[in-house]
């Protein structure tokens, strides 16, 4: 079965430095997103991304939270100046164009901002 | 905001077959009911999902009702490794602007 993969699974990162968290889609899918999940709370949207675009984002995505797709296999989240408050489960899921298995989800990269 | 309602738990013996509910009376006609479940940590996993007919694969089986106000999702035999939290969730099939919008899931405990 097809995977998403995400890397690193967990990253330690100072406040105030930039971390780029990075994930492989499945091949011939063409959404993207990013979730978050903070310890004991639910799975949070952050952002869509289809046709080298942002589709939505949420209120959390902020000017400090950017995505991208540089070489059609990649799709990469970047958090310019990490807070604590970043400090969550980031996952990564793609789905194609027609319904196979849905919604496909990585593992998660574990951010912790100290 | 989720669109859906589940109880915050529930539990079942292993071996019995485990019915977990879901209501969502606002769903919308080109809404699908998805279920998808948790295992501490990991990422959310597909399980099932359905329009209006009732639907059955290798994992569960998804009863919809007839309004498609609710529904319920069946594991036929449940194992330990079962034990997770269970998500149900409506969203368009497809479009750019799909996404699925995650509440708090009903946590399923499995016991021997």
């Amino acid at each position: 079965e097809p995977e998403v993969t995400q890397t690193p699974s967990h990253q330690v990162t100072q406040m105030g430095q930039e971390v780029i968290l990075r994930c492989v889609p499945i091949s011939n899918h063409l959404y993207f997103y990013w979730y978050r999940q903070i310890l004991g709370q639910k799975v949070e949207f952050l952002v869509s991304f289809y046709n080298n675009e942002i589709s939505e984002k949420s209120e959390i995505f902020d000017d400090q939270f950017s995505v991208e797709r540089p070489d059609g296999s990649n799709f990469t989240l970047k958090i310019r100046s990490t807070k604590l408050e970043d400090s969550a489960m980031y996952f990564c899921a793609s789905r194609g164009d027609t319904f196979n298995y849905g919604y496909t989800f990585g593992s998660g990269t574990r951010l912790t901002v100290v | 905001d989720a669109k859906t309602t589940q109880p915050p738990s529930m539990d079942c013996a292993e071996g019995r077959a485990a019915n977990l509910p879901c209501n969502h009376s606002t769903i919308s006609g080109n809404e699908y009911v998805y279920w998808y479940r948790q295992i501490h940590s990991q990422g959310p996993q597909y399980i099932i999902h359905g329009l209006k007919n009732n639907e059955t694969n290798e994992m569960a089986s998804l009863i919809i009702t007839e309004d498609r106000k609710s529904s319920t999702l069946i594991l036929p035999h449940a194992t330990l490794r079962d034990t997770a939290v269970y998500y149900c969730i409506v969203s368009p099939l497809t479009g750019a602007n799909s996404k699925l919008t995650f509440g708090k899931g009903i946590t399923l405990s499995v016991r021997p």
